[in-house]
């Protein structure tokens, strides 16, 4: 089974905080993803990785940074936590089927910022 | 940008009939068409997928349809129960590159009542 986890599932953190969520994938995958979600707004890409120290912007990068030191660990980095970043984070990684991705979510972090 | 849009938002029925979610994409060159079911609590997890060269699948009690013409593609779930009940996305990418991009709807929270 694939198996993607998130080192909280649960977050409390003060404004200007800088924040660091990981995740670690077990299965050897290249790409992993960050996506936040929030109600009616669904699942958006803020920054996703597709080798080791290399990186690309989703939809939403700012206020975010990552890092891709080894294949299987994928951070996100809140440089100056605000408000506005309170949401529910998810990572994800792709396993190649043929030529199409299936895309594998870890449980999630709730991340609230006071 | 590719948009993909999902309805309807929430749908509540009773245990045994059917349920179908609705949804819409824009770019015409998407090829991959994945469908994810979030329970509370718990990241998205894969259910079924359907590629561009099909135009129906089934998998037990669930199915998915496509038609690219349209650019629609749906979800149903026949003899529903109460462990259905749960978040459903559906999303649009285009694979075959070294990586991809998901986009993904807003989700259709489904209510089953016993």
């Amino acid at each position: 089974d694939v198996k993607v986890t998130q080192s909280s599932r649960y977050l409390v953190k003060r404004t200007g905080e800088k924040v660091f969520l990981e995740c670690v994938q077990d299965m050897d995958h290249e790409n992993m993803f960050w996506y936040r979600q929030d109600p009616g707004l669904g699942l958006r890409l803020i920054y996703f990785s597709y080798d080791v120290k290399m990186k690309e912007k989703g939809d939403i990068p700012e206020g975010y940074s990552v890092s891709r030191e080894k294949k299987e660990r994928f951070s996100l980095i809140l440089e100056s936590a605000s408000t506005n970043q309170t949401s529910m984070y998810l990572c994800a990684s792709t396993y190649r089927q043929g030529v199409y991705y299936e895309q594998y979510f870890g449980p999630g972090t709730r991340l609230t910022v006071t | 940008g590719e948009n993909v849009e999902q309805h309807p938002s929430t749908l509540s029925v009773q245990e045994g009939d059917s349920a179908v979610i609705k949804c819409t994409y824009s770019d015409s060159a998407s090829n991959y068409f994945p469908w994810y079911k979030q329970e509370l609590g718990k990241g998205p997890q894969l259910i079924i997928d359907i590629r561009s060269n099909v135009g129906e699948k089934k998998d037990q009690r669930i199915a998915v349809t496509l038609n690219k013409t349209a650019k629609h593609f749906s979800l149903h779930i026949t003899e529903t129960q109460p462990e259905d009940s749960a978040v459903y996305f559906c999303a649009a990418s285009m694979s075959g590159t070294s990586y991809d991009k998901v986009i993904f709807g807003p989700g259709t929270s489904l209510s089953v009542i016993p």
